[in-house]
């Protein structure tokens, strides 16, 4: 069984970082062809997909958000973590992370969602 | 960056209609899209893959179509557990995409 469950702070300052973490059961990120991604949704909003890690550590960012965003993975722990500096009142949404099927790049399976406010 | 225009952005609809509602890319994308239903404070549901492949448990009264750039979802008889909204995401190439969604509400 499949599951994932994200955990971090639901309130953080402006220009604070946000770390995330995305623990995940059911199958391994050191299985090729194995990818996990962060998407958020403001509240109202649609979906935004933020990042991806590769089960061979390659990572992929969204343009207009590279340069606040790391994501990594622990394997051992079986986590990715997501890491956004520069936090801005814009950024306040829920943020997922999912599994991507794999060898493709589209979800199967998602965790519940982490509600993070950015607010002084 | 491909962008995905959906519409309507809502409808109304009522239980047993038959519901269709349309996924425009700004370029194509073969058939690389997927569809997705997410209720209020839930986490997306993943109901087609590939255009029109339909994902293991989804009840066979949802159905996709489409290529290149023009895609659609129907929901053949529309029952109570459906009012959600769909949204369609690209998956042809980085950045990946969501198209805005469309809200389906009972009538």
């Amino acid at each position: 069984q499949v599951t994932l469950t994200e955990s971090g702070p639901a309130l953080v300052k402006p220009t604070e970082t946000l770390t995330l973490t995305c623990t995940f059961s059911g199958f391994s990120l050191s299985t090729t062809a194995m990818r996990v991604s962060w998407i958020r949704q403001p509240p109202g909003k649609p979906l935004e997909w933020l990042a991806r890690i590769d089960w061979d550590d390659d990572k992929f960012y969204m343009t207009s958000l590279k340069t606040r965003l790391t994501i990594s993975k622990d394997t051992s722990k079986n986590q990715v973590v997501l890491t956004m500096t520069n936090m801005e009142p814009v950024d306040t949404g829920t943020y997922f992370c999912a599994r991507m099927v794999r060898g493709y790049h589209y979800f199967d399976y998602w965790g519940q969602g982490t509600l993070v406010t950015v607010s002084s | 960056a491909i962008q995905l225009t959906q519409s309507p952005s809502s409808l109304s609809a009522s239980v047993g209609d038959r519901v269709t509602m349309t996924c425009r890319a700004s370029q194509g994308i073969s058939t690389s899209l997927a569809w997705y239903q997410q209720k209020p404070g839930r986490a997306p549901q993943l109901l087609i893959y590939i255009a029109s492949t339909l994902e293991s448990g989804v009840p066979s009264r949802f159905s996709g179509s489409g290529s290149g750039t023009d895609f659609s979802l129907t929901i053949s008889s529309l029952q109570p557990e459906d009012f959600a909204t769909y949204y369609c995401q690209q998956f042809y190439s980085y950045p990946l995409a969501f198209g805005g969604g469309t809200k389906v509400e009972i009538k």
